[in-house]
């Protein structure tokens, strides 16, 4: 099956920092997933983005399908932002999602 | 509803007991899925349901896990004879799409934690 590795696996910020989270997958696809699980264990949605780039406030998002790559950038990044990011793509045509291990974030004031 | 619903949000049993939990999908999403997640990962398919057809069930450890979707709405997750192994988040999510090219956003809920003693 279709194979996706995140990194850094955990990254430490100071508020106010920018940072750059990464997510290879090793096959072709036609749907991305980024999502947030904040401290309180919800799996918050940020992105669906198969291609391009887009962007929500603070975060931004870009995927490179024909190099099997996404990107998120978090820009000044504040306490609310500590977590754990994922992204997923689909294992078969159904819609099926495969996650990576994550990407564990804490912010300090 | 607005989001995707799970029943009940906590779940404390005693080993061998049986435990039902509830998902309440995003009204009019045709697909469904449900996930389990341990401490520290990733969360892990088990099952899919498009309209109340369960189209995908590879995920599904073994015989003691079965689900079902009647109407084609609300779905349940069963696990019989519960063993401490299987203390874990279950989620369930949502997509607005179905069938065998579903492409479509996931939208999951809250999770349901299940804690076997």
């Amino acid at each position: 099956g279709i194979q996706v590795e995140q990194s850094p696996p955990d990254l430490i910020l100071q508020e106010g920092a920018n940072s750059t989270l990464r997510c290879n997958f090793s096959d072709s696809v036609n749907n991305l997933q980024w999502f947030h699980q904040n401290p309180w264990g919800q799996l918050i949605n940020l992105f669906y983005i198969p291609s391009g780039t887009k962007q929500n406030g603070r975060l931004s998002a870009t995927t490179v399908a024909t190099e099997r790559y996404s990107l998120l950038y978090i820009s000044s990044s504040q306490t609310t932002d500590s977590g754990v990011y994922f992204c997923a793509v689909p294992t078969d045509s159904w819609g099926k999602l495969q996650f990576g291990a994550g990407t564990q974030v804490v912010v300090t004031p | 509803g607005a989001g995707v619903s799970q029943s009940p949000r906590y779940k404390v049993t005693k080993r061998g007991q049986d435990v039902a939990l509830r998902c309440d999908p995003i009204s009019g999403h045709v697909s469904l899925y449900w996930y389990r997640q341990a401490l520290g990962q990733g969360p892990e398919f088990l099952t899919y349901f498009n309209y109340e057809a369960q189209q995908d069930k590879s995920g599904l450890p073994n015989d003691r896990f079965s689900a079902e979707r009647p109407e084609g709405s609300i779905s349940t997750l069963t696990i019989q004879r519960t063993e401490q192994r299987d203390s874990a988040m279950y989620r369930c999510a949502s997509s607005s799409s179905g069938g065998a090219t579903n492409t479509g956003e996931l939208f999951f809920g809250e999770g349901s934690r299940l804690t076997v003693l």
